[in-house]
């Protein structure tokens, strides 16, 4: 089964709207972490953000805010205020307690002019 | 954060042919991490190698195919042996630091094998 879902392939945005990324994970360790990272056409990996399970509040990194509802397994990446540069692939990530890192199969953002 | 350079940054290869990748990183790490990305898809993680002990593998990944040499804490290597066309991908390696022990890619490696 998977472990990290992202049922959104692709998004079409308007430039300047918020823009929400879907994330779902399952796990059955108490504690893990969650993480966004953006992949542009270049092909780098870049991290933008991280949830703890055990943060009491939601994560913010400048204009990303992580949407995280830990009854409901859920880890929504929100990036307000979308620029050109944002278009990228995205893609959430969990930790569990082996420490291995794995990816979900990520969603395409395309931020129109 | 960390900074990791990789070599080759991309290469074509014969089928039945050997290349070995190459990850620097600027600091010392204890754990790094090789993944592989096929065109279009996710990243999958082949195998975690620590310094001084054999690499992990993960499950459908063998060291006879992807050996893995890690002789000090700023260095390691990928092989992929007896390339094929399916081992076309972009192979990215990953060290575990930071705040929230998150982890840094090299620009990866863009291997066609035909």
């Amino acid at each position: 089964a998977q472990k990290i879902t992202q049922t959104q392939p692709g998004m079409f945005v308007q430039e300047k709207e918020a823009v929400t990324l879907d994330c779902t994970y399952d796990t059955s360790d108490p504690s893990y972490g969650l993480f966004w990272y953006k992949q542009p056409s270049s092909g780098e990996m870049i991290f933008l953000i991280y949830q703890g399970s055990y943060d009491q509040q939601n994560a913010t990194e400048g204009r990303y805010s992580l949407n995280f509802q830990k009854a409901r397994k859920s880890a929504n990446l929100v990036i307000s205020a979308s620029q050109l540069g944002d278009s990228a692939m995205y893609f959430c990530a969990m930790r569990e307690e082996d420490d291995k890192i794995i990816f979900g199969k990520g969603t395409r953002l395309h931020i129109l002019p | 954060s960390a900074v990791i350079s990789q070599k080759p940054s991309r290469d074509i290869c014969q089928r039945g042919t050997s290349l070995t990748i190459q990850c620097q990183v600027d600091s010392q790490v204890t754990m790094m991490f090789w993944y592989r990305q096929q065109p279009g898809q996710s990243l999958t993680l082949i195998a975690t190698a620590n310094q001084g002990s054999e690499a992990t593998y993960e499950s459908g990944f063998v060291i006879d195919k992807f050996p893995i040499s890690r002789p000090n804490l700023t260095f390691s290597t990928l092989t992929v042996s007896n390339m094929s066309p399916e081992d076309s991908s972009i192979y990215l390696c990953s060290v575990r630091t930071g705040e929230y022990y998150e982890q840094y890619f090299g620009p990866g490696t863009r291997l066609t094998v035909t």
